[in-house]
């Protein structure tokens, strides 16, 4: 059981938006920044939001984060279906002097 | 360009030991934190350690305190996971990551070693 909780998977059609949840508690989410990752299929991992809602350079504005008190959320418009990929928050915990995943969320575009 | 290239994964026996290695290039190691972040297969991500950029200060995630060791040599712009007492549940792809979670995220992966435990 992971400390931050996503949704297994979402779906959406092409062009259109989906949103990915992820819960904590006050001592991650609540107190420290968010980030968000992007796993495509059989490669690593890639930085796709930081400090709550920064993104890195070369990615593209379709991808957004926000964060609210413990939950924070993953925002993506104009859905492609290249965009198809397991998507991971992640925070530090103060609680356990250690880093957290979400569960991760299987983003499909119908 | 920023790389980094892990090695020193493969085979092992439960209760054995294995050193990974990452050499890292294309930025300036010694003014970032580090981190090793391990994906058992087909599971999600597992953060399972991090070190300040000077060495000082080391973080783990409970189930691998007393059994693994992270470091670094600044001098030769690699980090290190020494990983002993390995347990099958152990097994994974772990990647060396630029970067903490605490600050601006982890900004850059390796493409990950695998590690298997088992007889």
């Amino acid at each position: 059981q992971s400390v931050l909780t996503q949704p297994p998977s979402v779906s959406a059609a092409p062009g259109q938006k989906v949103t990915i949840s992820c819960s904590g508690s006050s001592a991650n989410i609540g107190n420290n920044y968010v980030s968000w990752y992007q796993q495509l299929p059989g490669t690593a991992p890639k930085l796709l939001i930081y400090e709550n809602d920064k993104r890195p350079s070369g990615i593209p504005d379709r991808f957004s984060g926000s964060k609210s008190a413990t939950s924070a959320t993953l925002g993506i418009t104009g859905l492609q279906t290249g965009d198809e990929a397991d998507y991971y928050c992640g925070a530090s915990d103060r609680s356990l002097s250690a880093g957290v995943f979400g569960g991760g969320t299987k983003l499909t575009v119908l | 360009e920023v790389e980094l290239l892990e090695s020193g994964g493969g085979l092992v026996q439960p209760g054995g030991s294995l050193r990974l290695s990452c050499a890292a290039s294309g930025f300036t190691f010694s003014n970032n934190v580090m981190t090793w972040v391990r994906q058992a297969p087909g599971k999600g991500l597992e953060w399972v350690s991090s070190i300040s950029d000077s060495g000082d200060s080391t973080f783990y995630t409970a189930s691998v305190k007393g059994r693994f060791t992270i470091s670094r040599d600044n001098s030769k712009s690699t980090l290190y996971l020494q990983m002993n007492s390995l347990r099958v549940d152990d097994t994974a792809v772990y990647y060396c990551v630029k970067g903490g979670l605490l600050t601006t995220g982890l900004d850059y992966w390796g493409q990950g070693t695998l590690v298997t435990v088992s007889t």
